[in-house]
């Protein structure tokens, strides 16, 4: 079975401080997908990264990086110089590459930034 | 706005009572995803159409749970005879349904209160 790991439940920084949102998976998969979203406030969830596990490449987005490691099977997000309006709750996801490729989320991670 | 939308936003309920929700995806979108989200979780997949075609259904959609999608546009889900236990945030999400995995859209949920 596909399990998604953030052991993280809170973090709190300070505006401009850099933070990175563990995420660990399980899954028997040789094929599959990786995700992140953002939950604000306002509760839609919004899509930030894909990534598939031929691609281990780090992919960096504006203030934004995603650190990805089959051989610890992790997919780290990293949040640079970090403000206010990135406070949220951040959920990494699994899926597998046939069938109904569902989302299997994490437990997310709440990230406050304080001014 | 071509996102996904969903109909109600809220629903409070008294327990024993019959509720219908609705999601219209994203229109080129062939997948649609119904999901659950209790307080402090991830959301949790709970079917999955292809099309018309209801092809998964998870183990915690049980027979009081009924998901259609006519004609592979609008998505509904009933609750019959509702329980305090189905009080959640029911999101819906579409994707593309390519060669590949594709990122799933979200709708802004349907918070059901049952009392």
């Amino acid at each position: 079975a596909q399990k998604v790991t953030q052991a993280q439940t809170e973090i709190s920084v300070v505006e401009k401080e850099d933070v990175t949102l563990d995420c660990v998976y399980e899954t028997r998969d040789t094929t599959y997908y990786l995700f992140w979203y953002k939950q604000p406030p306002s509760g839609e969830l919004v899509f930030l990264i894909r990534r598939n596990s031929f691609d281990e490449q780090n992919e960096i987005s504006g203030r934004y990086s995603w650190n990805f490691q089959k051989s610890t099977s992790s997919f780290n997000f990293t949040i640079t110089a970090s403000q206010v309006v990135d406070s949220a709750v951040y959920f990494c996801a699994l899926s597998e590459a046939q069938g109904a490729q569902k989302l299997v989320f994490g437990q997310g991670t709440r990230l406050t930034i304080n001014p | 706005d071509t996102g996904v939308s969903q109909d109600p936003r809220h629903k409070i309920t008294k327990r024993g009572q019959n509720v219908t929700f609705r999601c219209d995806p994203i229109s080129e979108h062939n997948r649609l995803y119904w999901y659950r989200q209790t307080l402090g979780q991830g959301p949790e997949f709970l079917t999955y159409f292809q099309n018309e075609a209801q092809l998964e259904k998870s183990r915690l959609l049980s027979d009081r749970f009924s998901a259609e999608r006519p004609k592979g546009s609008f998505s509904t889900l009933e609750i019959q005879r509702t329980e305090q236990g189905d009080s959640a945030m029911y999101l819906c999400a579409s994707s593309l349904g390519g060669t590949s995995v594709d990122e799933q859209y979200f709708g802004p949920g349907t918070r059901l209160t049952v009392t």
